[in-house]
């Protein structure tokens, strides 16, 4: 079984500052990992994936995350926050094997960006 | 344009009086799953199909069905709603893969559920 722990249920931040979101996951085979972005009312938007390869993977609106295997991390980061990136994160993973296509997430982490 | 549309967007009902939450998609999807989303517990999985007349339990069955009769549609019913069903709602679909390719799941924009 996969589960997935976001570190901090919450961030604050001001407007330009960097930001980095914590995930660590714990799984007994490989996984392809996630980062998917709620804003406001709406449904979950693909931001990143780690599927194989370079450990660092850059996503939209200038995010990017690295895979870290040894310490089962993947971790999101943005040098540069703008007010328009106010929304819930949310980590996930699945099990590389094929046989399911189950997301396993994380309880989410909610990046408040004020001016 | 690909997408995964849910409806109604917003319920309001009482305990008891079934209700069916409807889920299309037009991507040609094999997979299909129903989520609920609830403060401090993220996402968490309810049914999931793997194709046409295939269907499984996901971690939090309990007071759902669904059904899976053509590939496009997936839809959650509650035959006797509760208030802790009181919820939001996310349908999701993807190509099945074969463990070698990409995964993503598109999501539709949500349904949240009162029950009073």
């Amino acid at each position: 079984a996969q589960s997935v722990t976001q570190l901090d249920s919450q961030v604050p931040v001001f407007e330009e500052a960097p930001v980095e979101l914590r995930c660590n996951y714990s799984s007994s085979v490989s996984v392809y990992l996630f980062w998917y972005v709620q804003y406001p009312n709406q449904g979950l938007q693909l931001l990143l994936k780690y599927l194989s390869g370079s450990t660092l993977v850059k996503g939209i609106n200038g995010f990017e995350a690295e895979f870290n295997k040894s310490q089962t991390s993947f971790h999101l980061r943005k040098p540069s926050v703008h007010i328009s990136d106010t929304a819930e994160y949310f980590c996930a993973v699945i099990p590389y094997w094929g046989g399911s296509e189950k997301l396993v997430f994380g309880k989410g982490t909610k990046l408040t960006v004020n001016p | 344009e690909a997408q995964v549309t849910q409806n109604p967007r917003y319920l309001i009902t009482v305990t008891g009086k079934k209700l069916t939450v409807t889920c299309s998609q037009n991507m040609n999807h094999e997979y299909m799953s129903w989520y609920r989303q609830d403060p401090g517990l993220g996402l968490r999985q309810i049914y999931y199909s793997m194709n046409v007349e295939v269907t499984d339990k996901g971690d939090v069955p309990e007071g759902y069905k669904v059904s899976r009769k053509e590939k496009r549609n997936f839809p959650l019913i509650l035959e006797s709603p509760s208030p802790n069903q009181t919820s939001l709602y996310f349908c999701a679909s993807s190509l099945k893969s074969s463990g070698q390719g990409e995964k993503p799941q598109h999501f539709g924009d949500g349904t949240r559920l009162s029950i009073l």
